[in-house]
């Protein structure tokens, strides 16, 4: 079975400043990673995948995120926070063993821009 | 339509009574997702679709919750018996698998309320 830890369930930046979160995967099979965002009452948003290939991603607003399969890392950064940025931020593993590949999600990562 | 749509968007029901919520896939997505996001639990899958079929329950909290997809498109979750601990937003997700994207997208969510 495949879990996901998502380290700090709150994180402060001051806008401008470099936005880390972090995510960590246990998985006995190669993974699909996923990093998702939710604003206030809505739905989930993909923010950027990990399949296979290149292990530094780029996705939507700036983000990117770096598969380290040593570290069984995916931690997602953006080098300048924006207000904007604010939300809920939650990782997720998706494996292919089972046919499903449903996700399993973490408990997510609440970000708050300071001005 | 152009994204994932869920009716209602919010519900507010007595306990013991039953409820039924509707998820509108992407239209050609072969699979479809629900998932159950509540204070206590975070993110938790519940059932998956492929086309009308339901591969894998397993994530189904007890037996008064069922679901049922027809034509390859619309679902409806339905909870029986409701109870206090169901209250909850349940998010709907589908998936079109080709090579390589597994990414699943989300509608708004049904917020669940049961009083």
């Amino acid at each position: 079975a495949q879990s996901v830890t998502q380290l700090g369930s709150h994180v402060s930046v001051s806008e401008g400043a470099l936005v880390l979160l972090r995510c960590n995967y246990s998985s006995s099979v190669p993974p699909y990673l996923f990093w998702y965002v939710q604003y206030p009452n809505q739905g989930l948003q993909l923010l950027l995948k990990y399949t296979t290939g290149a292990t530094l991603v780029k996705g939507i607003n700036g983000f990117e995120a770096e598969f380290k399969k040593s570290e069984t890392s995916f931690h997602l950064t953006k080098p300048s926070a924006h207000m904007s940025d604010a939300a809920e931020y939650f990782c997720a593993v998706s494996v292919s063993d089972t046919g499903r590949r449903a996700l399993t999600f973490g408990s997510g990562t609440r970000l708050q821009v300071q001005p | 339509g152009a994204g994932v749509s869920q009716s209602p968007s919010n519900k507010v029901t007595e306990k013991g009574k039953d409820v039924e919520l509707r998820c509108d896939p992407i239209s050609g997505h072969t699979a479809l997702y629900w998932y159950r996001q509540s204070l206590g639990q975070g993110l938790e899958f519940l059932i998956y679709f492929q086309g009308n079929s339901a591969p894998d329950k397993s994530g189904l909290p007890s037996d008064r919750f069922s679901a049922e997809r027809t034509g390859g498109s619309v679902s409806t979750l339905t909870i029986q018996r409701t109870q206090q601990e169901d209250s909850a937003v349940y998010l709907c997700a589908s998936t079109l698998w080709t090579s390589g994207s597994y990414e699943q997208y989300f509608g708004p969510g049904t917020r669940l309320t049961v009083t």
